[in-house]
């Protein structure tokens, strides 16, 4: 199976700042690399497959990057509705794993 | 509107067995892919299955093979899980999802249901 490992586990940040979380595929996945969003109490939103491709509606200060085995996601400006924890997902090969998740909370 | 709409979820004992269901509207469910994926409570997300358009081939994480069933039916717009010998590490609340872009052997996913709670208890 791929493991997906992703760093930080949780964050701390002020409303505007630049956060940037990363997704480590334990072999290369090509751009097969998902990002997806879960607000507290709320079911998963998706944000970016192939790696950079944005889901219609979410707002362009969401950005996906990478290739092979290292991702990142990038919130170019935080916003108070941004908190949420966020997983990335491998779709290269069955079994689909998720990485861990990354808490995102404002200072 | 795509909506996913999951329902048949609850309370059951060890050994015991459910049918969720995922009702689809808003799309044409006949030409997407679709998976089934689960978050114990304060754990992370969790693939559980997925099923092909036409439902004639299904993929499965390990630990629920020979236990859990996914179809569809395509003419009602609906899928299912029928989830049979649960255990108490099954307890999670499931959600069904619209597959987005596919590699040769995956899909990701951009629509999600709101999901079912199971609950695995004696």
């Amino acid at each position: 199976d791929i493991q997906m490992t992703q760093f930080p586990s949780s964050l701390s940040a002020s409303v505007g700042d630049r956060v940037t979380i990363t997704c480590r595929a334990s072999q290369g996945i090509s751009e097969y690399l998902a990002w997806v969003q879960q607000k507290p109490g709320k079911a998963p939103k998706s944000l970016i497959s192939a790696a950079s491709t944005l889901q219609s509606g979410v707002p362009s200060n969401f950005s996906g990057s990478g290739s092979g085995t290292e991702f990142t996601l990038t919130i170019s400006s935080l916003q108070p509705e941004d908190v949420a924890t966020y997983y990335c997902q491998q779709y290269y090969n069955y079994p689909l794993t998720f990485g861990g998740g990354t808490k995102v909370e404002i200072k | 509107e795509v909506q996913l709409v999951e329902s048949g979820g609850g309370l059951v004992q060890p050994g015991g067995s459910l049918r969720l269901s995922c009702a689809a509207s808003g799309f044409t469910f006949s030409s997407f892919a679709m998976s089934w994926v689960r978050q114990a409570p304060g754990k992370g997300l969790e693939w559980v299955s997925i099923i092909t358009e036409s439902g004639d081939f299904t993929s499965y994480i390990d630990s629920v093979k020979g236990r859990f069933i996914m179809s569809r039916d395509n003419s009602k717009n609906t899928l299912y899980l029928q989830v049979n010998s649960l255990r108490v590490e099954d307890t999670a609340v499931y959600y069904c999802a619209r597959r987005w872009r596919c590699s040769r052997n995956g899909c990701s996913h951009d629509f999600w249901g709101q999901g079912a709670l199971v609950t695995v208890s004696s």
